[in-house]
């Protein structure tokens, strides 16, 4: 059965720093990896969704990486804001058989400090 | 604007009277599915519909139904709702099936008292 790890579970910075969320999973077959952040008291936000075949994408300041030999992603986050304070999900499809839906981590909660 | 809506947002009911959760999206997705959150589980997957009139279960089926009669609209129906079935839900949809990029609604917090 899959199982997402996220680490760490919480992680507070100052404003300006860059930083790296990491996510790893347990079955190397998947579909694809998706990163969410969730606001309190709203729903998950789509962030970046990498494809199997892919290595990395960006969008904006964030860049995610996929290494599905070693079974882990990371979330880039460069010159982090306040703004980014949410916590942050990474979740996997299984392309071989199995759960159908995503399989989530638990999440990195992140403070960024002003 | 591109959304998965859920309705109501928040409910408090009591034990044993029954609900739904609608939710509806208008990006013509064929793939929805509902998802509890709990804290310390996470995210599970309850049912999932790859097209109308075509649902399955997910990882956490038991006490819930669904329906998918029309291709934007996915309830989610406690029967006989328990203690045990509050939680947090989402209702999310996809274009490209369960490996396409996954939308979430906003969510809807459910205590059975």
């Amino acid at each position: 059965k899959q199982e997402v790890t996220q680490i760490p579970a919480a992680l507070s910075v100052p404003e300006g720093e860059n930083l790296v969320l990491n996510c790893s999973f347990t079955d190397s077959a998947i579909y694809n990896l998706q990163w969410f952040r969730q606001d309190p008291g709203k729903g998950l936000t789509s962030l970046l969704l990498i494809q199997s075949s892919q290595r990395e994408q960006t969008s904006g300041r964030l860049n995610a990486s996929l290494d599905k030999s070693s079974g882990r992603s990371t979330l880039y986050i460069a010159a982090s804001q306040p703004g980014d304070s949410a916590t942050y999900l990474c979740a996997v499809i299984g392309s071989g058989g199995g759960a159908d839906g995503l399989t989530f981590g638990k999440g990195t909660h992140l403070i960024i400090q002003p | 604007e591109a959304q998965v809506t859920q309705n109501p947002r928040y409910l408090i009911t009591v034990t044993g009277k029954k609900l739904t959760v609608t939710c509806s999206q208008n990006m013509n997705h064929e793939y929805m599915s509902w998802y509890r959150q709990d804290p310390g589980l996470g995210l599970r997957q309850i049912y999932y519909s790859m097209n109308v009139e075509v649902t399955d279960k997910g990882d956490v089926p038991e006490g819930y139904k669904v329906s998918r009669k029309e291709k934007r609209n996915f309830p989610l129906i406690l029967e006989s709702p328990s203690p045990n079935q509050t939680s947090l839900y989402f209702c999310a949809s996809s274009l490209l099936g369960r490996a396409g990029e996954q939308y979430f609604g906003p969510g809807t917090r459910l205590t059975v008292t």
